[in-house]
């Protein structure tokens, strides 16, 4: 265990549904990041929380809803999603934006 | 924009074999560079933390480098094992934009 926990491990929607993905760490870390992986492609940044705050938008489709509540819990809510946002996405933390960071083990999203 | 390049993309050596994976960045701007394991289908696991005013960072039989001016690291990897198996992905800081950046890696298969 890295110290960042992702849930579910495995995802399976239909493109119409509502389903959330849960990011948790307990390392004291201060940023929040989500990343989507996709078959034969570099890692792209989604989103970046600094002390609970979104500090990054990198042009992502409104389909995806990431929250913050506090520094220790970050969510990713998906609706309406389609058949090519089925990827693995993976959570990270690090203490500042400046620093290593520690991945999660990610949630493999299948949307049929 | 910072771009980052692995090479190989895929590396097939014999158990027990030394062996250096490359990459290479645009943009000397960098505040680290982190070096992470990826088996099938799981999260990242760092390996190596460099930060830009190191010039190398050892770990076991893993030692990685850092020469910012060329643009350049390696990660060397003694004595292979079967176990090293992996893909191995190079992600640098990027001190103009706060964002890690990620090669698209190298796969490693270590036969015995």
């Amino acid at each position: 265990e890295t110290g960042v926990t992702q849930t579910p491990r495995h995802l399976v929607m239909g493109m119409t549904n509502k389903k959330s993905l849960k990011c948790e760490q307990h390392l004291g870390h201060n940023a929040m990041y989500w990343y989507k992986q996709s078959a034969k492609k570099p890692l792209e940044l989604m989103f970046v929380y600094n002390f609970k705050e979104q500090t990054e938008n990198n042009s992502v489709p409104s389909r995806f809803s990431p929250e913050c509540p506090n520094s220790s819990h970050l969510f990713l809510h998906l609706h309406t999603l389609q058949p090519e946002d089925s990827a693995l996405y993976l959570c990270a933390s690090s203490p500042g934006q400046n620093y290593g960071y520690t991945f999660g083990s990610g949630t493999r999203l299948t949307v049929v | 924009k910072q771009e980052v390049t692995q090479i190989p993309a895929a590396l097939s050596v014999p158990e027990g074999e030394n062996l250096v994976l490359n990459c290479s960045f645009t943009d000397s701007a960098i505040y680290n560079l982190q070096w992470f394991r990826q088996d099938p289908g799981k999260g990242l696991t760092s390996l190596l933390l460099i930060q830009s005013s190191q010039r190398e960072q050892t770990s076991g039989r893993l030692n990685a480098s850092l020469d910012k001016s060329s643009g350049r690291s390696t990660l060397y990897i003694a004595a292979s094992q079967p176990g090293d198996s992996a893909t191995y992905l190079c992600a640098v800081g990027s001190s103009k934009t706060g964002k890690l950046i990620f090669g698209q890696g190298t796969t490693l298969q270590v036969k015995p």
